[in-house]
């Protein structure tokens, strides 16, 4: 399973754009990247999903990088909710020996600030 | 909707004691899994299941069972609880895919304390 890096954690005014970083330079052609968040302790929730293209859904926007060694989530006017551990995961495909597991790691703390 | 539901919120055990926790999903998912969350961890898959009848281990499956008699539910059980199983228990599913509607839905977790 490919490994992911993420900076420990970052700050972001609030209204203002967030943008957090994830290198996966070990990642294979048919490994997908997915972002979760975790608020205070609550279940994982998804945020997003991609393979090649850039993605956008009513929460965030996913930029991946054309070699795909790394990806940036976008939440696009962060508010305080946004406050919480954001995980980057690269999974393969079900039906390639994928158990479905995700590997979390220590994720991002995003901290969202008045 | 109810989602992932999971049942108790809160549970505290005595070593050697053994329990089930309850995980249910009524989103039809065939994939269901469960994890635990230590302090300042990320989550750790425990066993899963694609499909009613078919479990498989995940990475840290010591100490623990489980069952999928139906496609809805997705029961956790300690068979005997040691201090090293204090933590929080996160039940989640999904439809085996990798396109869309891939994404993994979380129950709200179990905080299980083992004295």
């Amino acid at each position: 399973d490919a490994k992911t890096t993420q900076p420990p954690s970052m700050d972001c005014a609030e209204g203002r754009a967030a943008n957090l970083p994830c290198n996966h330079s070990t990642i294979s052609g048919n490994e997908y990247v997915y972002w979760y968040r975790q608020i205070h302790s609550q279940g994982p929730q998804y945020i997003i999903h991609g393979l090649k293209n850039n993605e956008t859904n009513e929460m965030a926007s996913l930029i991946i990088t054309e070699d795909r060694k790394s990806s940036t989530l976008i939440l696009p006017h962060a508010t305080l909710r946004d406050t919480a551990v954001y995980y980057c995961i690269v999974r393969p495909p079900w039906g390639s020996g994928n158990t479905g597991k995700l590997i979390f790691g220590q994720g991002t703390t995003l901290q969202v600030k008045p | 909707n109810a989602g992932v539901t999971q049942t108790p919120k809160f549970q505290v055990l005595k070593t050697g004691q053994s329990m089930t926790l309850q995980c249910a999903q009524d989103m039809n998912h065939e994939y269901m899994s469960w994890y635990r969350q230590d302090p300042g961890m990320g989550l750790r898959l425990i066993h899963y299941s694609v499909g009613a009848g078919i479990t498989d281990q995940g990475e840290v499956p010591n100490g623990y069972n489980v069952s999928r008699s139906t496609t809805e539910d997705f029961p956790l059980r300690l068979l005997s609880a040691a201090p090293s199983q204090t933590s929080v228990y996160f039940c989640a599913s999904s439809y085996p895919t990798s396109g869309r509607r891939s994404e993994q839905f979380f129950g709200p977790g179990t905080r299980l304390t083992v004295l």
